[in-house]
């Protein structure tokens, strides 16, 4: 069984940084399609960033400049760099593994709340 | 990407159908028969109940069904049961390289 478990999340500062991480267990992590999918106290959820397999990486448009995903297939672990946080960056942040266009697998998130 | 137009809110009574749309544009649902659904409990993370707009993962009751006409997407569970009183997602997939965008959700209330 695939599990993801997040960590790294806390309370920052407006302007601060943050960097999450998610180790999956139960699967090579390899040969996956991974995300990060994000989540407001009481909101929807929000696609937020993708890294290939093969690296290829895309941004949503509002965190794009200011994030950046990175994994270590080594560590099978998946990375998160968020920079220049913002209140509206305050969510839930769940790691994802994606298959066939859906997302499959999810870590039980890791709270990031923006504040002064 | 704008959202996805999700109601916001459904309810049923035990053992009857409903039905959860899900309108886009002809650039995200209507472009593409990747549309998805995910269930979320309060406090839990989201899980895959529908994927590729009407295929069920493994483990996942086959009263929940999923099917598309032009722009929107539709979530039915028949035979309502009390678990099934939660949240609902639709997604799409957006192109432009990689990209999704989500509905805005739907709550579910089970009378």
């Amino acid at each position: 069984e695939v599990q993801l478990v997040e960590s790294g999340g806390g309370l920052v500062q407006p302007g601060g940084s943050l960097r999450l991480s998610c180790s999956m267990t139960g699967l090579s992590l390899r040969g996956c399609h991974m995300n990060w999918v994000r989540q407001a106290p009481g909101r929807g959820l929000e696609w937020v960033s993708y890294i290939g397999s093969g690296g290829n990486i895309y941004y949503a448009d509002s965190v794009n400049g200011r994030f950046t995903i990175s994994r270590d297939n080594d560590k099978n672990s998946l990375y998160l760099q968020m920079n220049t946080l913002r209140a509206d960056d305050t969510a839930v942040y769940y790691c994802v593994r994606d298959q066939d266009y859906a997302f499959q697998s999810w870590g039980q998130g890791t709270l990031v709340a923006v504040s002064s | 990407q704008s959202a996805l137009t999700q109601p916001a809110s459904v309810s049923g009574s035990p053992g009857q159908s409903i039905t959860i749309s899900c309108t886009g544009t002809s650039s995200d649902v209507g472009n593409y028969n990747l549309v998805s659904w995910y269930q979320q409990y309060p406090g839990k993370a989201p899980e895959l109940v529908i994927y590729e707009v009407n295929k069920r993962p493994s483990g996942i009751s086959n009263r929940f069904s999923g099917s598309k006409s032009g722009n929107t997407a539709s979530l039915t569970i028949s035979g309502l049961q009390g678990e099934d009183e939660a949240d609902y997602y639709c997604c799409s997939f957006a192109g432009g390289g990689i990209s999704w965008v989500f509905g805005g959700g739907t709550k579910l209330t089970v009378l």
